[in-house]
């Protein structure tokens, strides 16, 4: 049983294109994630979640929207692909945050590639 | 800015010797760092943390060192196995973790037999 799943595994798609990708995570976490890691390997937070509410919203374009149906989902949808946005995307969980420290669960990330 | 810094993109190191992996950090708000370890095609897992509080940390073959005064962090391995091959990320939190965790580059570590 996995404990933080996404799909798709990969993603390739042409520029311009709206696009989502989906994560469930069956730890009981309070608290969801998306990371992304680009080109130079850097993992950077793009959001983060707590109980189905926005916690962490980084410096990403408005084309990027996450949505949490309920605290074990967190799905990110991006409209207008561009190319800059090909990339690692993971999703990630915690048990709580505003804690020192917390571990986080990662999935086993989506490739995304835009033509 | 990179607050969380490997310096060395790749380490080769033989079986049975030790691994020394290295982290260097430049905001002082950080209290907590983790060390994350990550294999082709998955996700990063969770390795060994070490609270500011400490300067050392141990668990079984993975032992990590903090100097507060000098920012920087490292983790050893020893003895360094097969399976250790893979990409160490560093990365850090501040007070109440608010922002999530800041990673380094990552350094992939190649043991060779």
């Amino acid at each position: 049983d996995t404990a933080v799943s996404q799909t798709p595994k990969y993603l390739v798609t042409q520029m311009g294109n709206d696009k989502s990708i989906k994560c469930e995570q069956n730890l009981g976490h309070d608290t969801m994630y998306w990371y992304k890691q680009d080109s130079k390997k850097f993992l950077k937070i793009m959001f983060s979640y707590n109980n189905k509410e926005l916690i962490i919203n980084e410096t990403v374009p408005n084309r990027f929207s996450p949505k949490s149906p309920d605290k074990a989902h967190l799905n990110l949808h991006i409209n207008s692909l561009e190319l800059g946005d090909s990339a690692v995307y993971f999703c990630a969980s915690s048990q709580e945050t505003g804690i020192i420290g917390e571990k986080l669960f990662f999935g086993s990330g989506t490739q995304l590639s835009v033509l | 800015d990179q607050q969380v810094k490997q310096n060395s993109p790749s380490l080769s190191v033989q079986e049975g010797r030790i691994s020394i992996l290295n982290c260097d950090y430049t905001n002082s708000m950080f209290d907590y760092f983790l060390w994350y370890k990550k294999y082709p095609a998955e996700g990063p897992t969770f390795l060994i943390s070490i609270s500011s509080i400490k300067d050392k940390n141990e668990d079984g073959r993975f032992t990590v060192f903090l100097n507060k005064s000098a920012k920087h962090l490292s983790l050893h391995i020893v003895p360094s196995q097969p399976g250790d091959s893979a990409v160490y990320f560093c990365a850090a939190s501040g007070r109440g973790g608010a922002d999530g965790l800041t990673f380094g580059k990552g350094t992939h570590l190649i043991i060779q037999p």
